[in-house]
């Protein structure tokens, strides 16, 4: 079982349609995040949840509507996509050692691959 | 803002050759940390090797070491005796050293490896 596990591996979607993804993670970590992936692109993070507070909205539209109801778990809820939002979302965790000190490195699941059609 | 280059998208080696993949970035601070992660099919990120900017010894990791330079600010990486294993996306990142809070990593666009038999 890996540290970070991301569920549903694929969806796709209509652009009127709800759907949330799920990443837990095992490691007992302290902060997760929401990257996403695009061809041709770097990784862009989206959101970023430290001790359950979310301190990173990362200009993200309101189609994406991130949950984080305890350290283990980190939602991603979506509604009215665009074709554009298809890619590759991608869940991380990491312990930050202390608030001034950031953490020393993140793990990811496998991701979500994100098909809106 | 920090910014990650990776000049070469795609790169190829015989197996149990070595290759080196590049990396520059574009930053104002002084200690920071620098980063290379593989992306294989199975599409989990794995942090390959780290590297302090404060230490001026480059890191190394069984087959995978890199040279830091940081007047340049380049830092690649070396993958000796490459392996049918090896092949993956490899992205290099950048994070701010003790920013507190919301954590940043900045990736490159990434480098595809093809390790020939």
């Amino acid at each position: 079982e890996t540290g970070v596990t991301q569920t549903p591996r694929h969806l796709v979607m209509g652009m009127t349609n709800k759907k949330s993804l799920k990443c837990e993670q095992h490691l007992g970590h302290n902060a997760m995040y929401w990257y996403k992936q695009s061809a041709k692109k770097p990784l862009e993070l989206m959101f970023v949840y430290s001790l359950e507070e979310r301190v990173e909205n990362n200009s993200v539209p309101s189609r994406f509507s991130p949950e984080c109801p305890n350290s283990s778990h980190l939602f991603l809820h979506l509604h009215t996509l665009q074709p554009e939002d298809s890619a590759l979302y991608l869940c991380a965790s990491s312990q930050e050692v202390d608030r001034g000190l950031g953490f020393e490195k993140l793990f990811f699941g496998s991701g979500t691959q994100l098909s809106v059609l | 803002a920090q910014t990650v280059t990776q000049s070469q998208p795609e790169m190829s080696v015989q197996e149990a050759e070595t290759v080196t993949l590049s990396c520059t970035y574009d930053t104002s601070e002084s200690d920071y940390y620098l980063f290379w992660y593989k992306q294989p099919p199975s599409r989990q990120m794995i942090l390959v090797i780290r590297q302090e900017a404060y230490k001026q010894q480059n890191a190394t990791e069984n087959r995978f070491s890199v040279n830091f330079q940081k007047a340049a600010k380049s830092f690649s990486l070396k993958i000796s005796d490459s392996q049918l294993g090896d092949a993956a996306m490899y992205f290099c990142a950048y994070r701010s050293r003790g920013q507190g809070g919301s954590e940043k990593l900045v990736f490159g666009k990434g480098t595809k490896l093809t390790v020939n038999p």
